[in-house]
């Protein structure tokens, strides 16, 4: 079956980096665009990147762009995200997501991985 | 960009009762919107796509409609395990979630 496995999440401090990872199974990977989608303590969803089947193409939410990379490694089904000069606000449930090509939603979703920041 | 809205905040329901949710758009969105069902602790869940398909394996129970602006999800008979919170996504231009409707046990 399919399963989405986020890890890499913890407490770090503010202007630091942290690279996420999320590892696939169950599915053709390498056909599939990913996304990350985050969740701030007892808020809302809020997209924030996407990475197209090859690596080709990413997209980014202004709330990160320039701060946050996503990749992927098709080798491995496996897709990342790197997240610099962090701060409090980026504090959430980080989530990675597949979609199967017709449209930006979610068909499959990990369990999450949170993310603090805090000194 | 565009802003999502969803009413009512919380919508309290009987088991077995009717629940009627609604999703706003401030500008058009075709057909590209989603609706997810998410429980306390856990991911997200896919029940609608394309404004009114339902996603493999859910419950007939669940339906969506609408186009353009205004979206509505319906929950026919609402079980116990129904309760949770539920978000509208629109895909239209990038992707954009509603802030929510949770339904809780009146």
């Amino acid at each position: 079956q399919v399963q989405l496995v986020e890890s890499g999440g913890g407490v770090v401090q503010p202007g630091r980096s942290l690279r996420l990872s999320c590892a696939a199974s169950g599915f053709i990977f390498s056909g599939c665009e990913m996304h990350w989608v985050r969740q701030a303590p007892g808020k809302g969803l809020a997209w924030v990147a996407v990475i197209s089947f090859d690596g080709s193409v990413k997209n980014y939410a202004d709330s990160v762009r320039g701060r946050f990379t996503i990749s992927r490694d098709n080798s491995k089904n496996t897709v990342y995200l790197q997240m610099n000069s962090l701060t409090g606000e980026d504090t959430a449930v980080y989530y990675c997501a597949r979609d199967e090509g017709s449209g930006w939603y979610g068909v499959s979703w990990g369990q999450g991985t949170l993310v603090t920041v805090s000194s | 960009e565009i802003v999502m809205t969803q009413s009512p905040a919380t919508l309290s329901v009987s088991p077995g009762e009717r629940a009627t949710l609604s999703c706003r758009a401030s500008q058009s969105v075709s057909s590209n919107l989603a609706w997810y069902q998410q429980k306390p602790g856990q991911a997200p869940r896919l029940l609608i796509y394309a404004a009114s398909t339902r996603a493999t394996g859910i419950p007939a129970r669940f339906s969506g409609s609408g186009s353009g602006t205004e979206f509505t999800l319906t929950i026919s008979s609402l079980q116990s395990e129904d309760f949770a919170v539920y978000y509208c996504q629109q895909y239209n231009n990038w992707s954009i979630f509603g802030p929510g409707t949770k339904v809780d046990i009146k």
